[in-house]
């Protein structure tokens, strides 16, 4: 069964913290992403990456930066955690493999940030 | 324009009835489409993958039209269990990116 973990569900950090959101996938693709949720704004694209070492800015990429050291790994960072950082955080991996369009994307369960 | 929008009802429909979701898009490249279904305080998952003009699977049918840019999916004999967000999500061309609606909220009432 197809994988993506993150390190946390539920994460409270205090504002100017250093904030590390981990995700793993065990399905050995190729690309992955981070997004965060907010109510009636949906998902928006933070960053993502393509290959090891490769990031791409998304549409808010602003108060974040990403590692990807490995392939499985794709590390969110937040420098200096802010109130307006409070959400819900979610990491997604795909494959390149099909030859007529994008493949799924699957989706680790979430963490929940809350920056007090 | 926006890239993707969804109606974001809520769709408040009682059990057994068929309702549809439309979902129009702005970049004509796109090439695959995706149906996601979120329950509350969960991650998305995906319900259906569209890459030619359509697809069915059980009581769901999705449709895509690309001459109006648009992918509508059908749900039939709704159970309470189809109670959820469905994202809407068109990829880029080539970016393996996809840009997501905000979501189409249904309630299936007893």
């Amino acid at each position: 069964d197809v994988k993506v973990t993150q390190s946390s569900r539920y994460l409270v950090k205090r504002t100017g913290e250093k904030v590390f959101l981990e995700c793993v996938q065990d399905m050995d693709h190729e690309n992955m992403f981070w997004y965060r949720q907010d109510p009636g704004l949906g998902l928006r694209l933070i960053y993502f990456s393509y290959d090891v070492k490769m990031k791409e800015k998304g549409d808010i990429p602003e108060g974040y930066s990403v590692s990807r050291e490995k392939k499985e790994r794709f590390s969110l960072i937040l420098e200096s955690a802010s109130t307006n950082q409070t959400s819900m955080y979610l990491c997604a991996s795909s494959s390149t493999e099909r030859w007529d369009g994008e493949d799924e994307q699957f989706f680790g369960p979430g963490t929940r940030l809350t920056v007090l | 324009r926006k890239e993707v929008e969804q109606d974001p009802g809520p769709f408040n429909v009682p059990e057994g009835a068929t309702v549809a979701f439309n979902c129009t898009y702005s970049n004509s490249a796109s090439q695959s489409f995706f149906w996601y279904r979120q329950d509350c305080r969960k991650e998305p998952k995906l319900l259906m993958s569209v890459y030619s003009s359509g697809n069915e699977d059980g009581r769901f049918t999705a449709q895509l039209n690309r001459a109006s840019q648009y992918i509508s999916l059908l749900i039939r004999d709704s159970k309470l269990s189809d109670s959820a967000t469905y994202l809407c999500g068109p990829s880029g061309a080539g970016s393996y990116q996809l840009t997501f609606g905000k979501g189409t909220k249904l309630s299936v009432i007893p």
